[in-house]
């Protein structure tokens, strides 16, 4: 079946611009998250969704960050005013459920530059 | 959050076994340990997960120390496909997110 997939798949914007980078995750997954990786390091945990709602967003770095997933489906990460810093590769994973032992499937990721 | 500590790169030759070791010597007794490996320009994949007995899977085996302080992955016959960063992460039984280390960057070689 489907995997998880993401677009667009690179995103070159310019600083202070909006971007908005999109999610469809495995059909039926319930938990959808988002992570972000810098170059040579491991990806960082930003948001969590059960459902519709917004479960953990602790690691969104500030409030420029934002995401929705308004019919628990298909979700979006959007960043506003972005800076040269934001450049990363944003990565979506979904899992059938929240619960620990519940294997994470990943997205391709989108790569975002910032210039 | 238990802290891992793991090789930044080991080297492997295709067709033989590998160990790939982690410490996690702050894990608590509920922590499952999650190895999740990323091939270069793709999202992590999962591997296996274990929480105290030692666990086979097609892809790898997981053995993991009586004291639950450490864990090996192990690539019983490493082919080139396999060359990736893997990353060991505890997860706390009530925890739904990753949180990834620097992992160790596997090289095999033909």
């Amino acid at each position: 079946g489907a995997g998880v997939s993401q677009t667009p798949s690179n995103k070159v914007t310019e600083k202070g611009k909006y971007v908005e980078l999109r999610c469809d995750p495995i059909s039926g997954h319930t938990a959808l998250y988002w992570y972000r990786q810098s170059l040579g390091q491991g990806p960082e945990f930003l948001i969590y969704f059960q459902g519709t709602g917004a479960a953990d967003d602790s690691g969104l770095p500030n409030d420029r960050f934002f995401a929705v997933r308004p019919e628990g489906s298909v979700s979006t990460l959007k960043i506003q005013r972005t800076e040269r810093g934001d450049s990363a590769v944003y990565l979506c994973a979904s899992s059938p459920g929240g619960l620990s032992y519940n294997e994470q499937f990943f997205g391709p990721g989108t790569r975002l530059t910032v210039l | 959050d238990a802290k891992t500590t793991q090789p930044n790169s080991m080297e492997s030759n295709e067709e033989e076994p590998v160990h790939l070791p982690c410490n996690h010597s702050t894990i608590s007794g509920t922590d499952y340990i999650h190895w999740y490996r990323q091939l270069p320009s793709q999202g992590p994949e999962y591997v296996i997960h274990g929480l105290t007995s030692n666990v086979n899977n097609r892809m790898a085996s997981l053995a993991i120390a009586e004291d639950r302080k450490s864990s090996t992955l192990i690539l019983h016959r490493a082919t080139l496909r396999d060359a990736a960063v893997y990353y060991c992460i505890p997860r706390m039984d009530s925890s739904y997110k990753l949180i990834f280390g620097s992992g160790t960057r596997l090289l095999v070689r033909p």
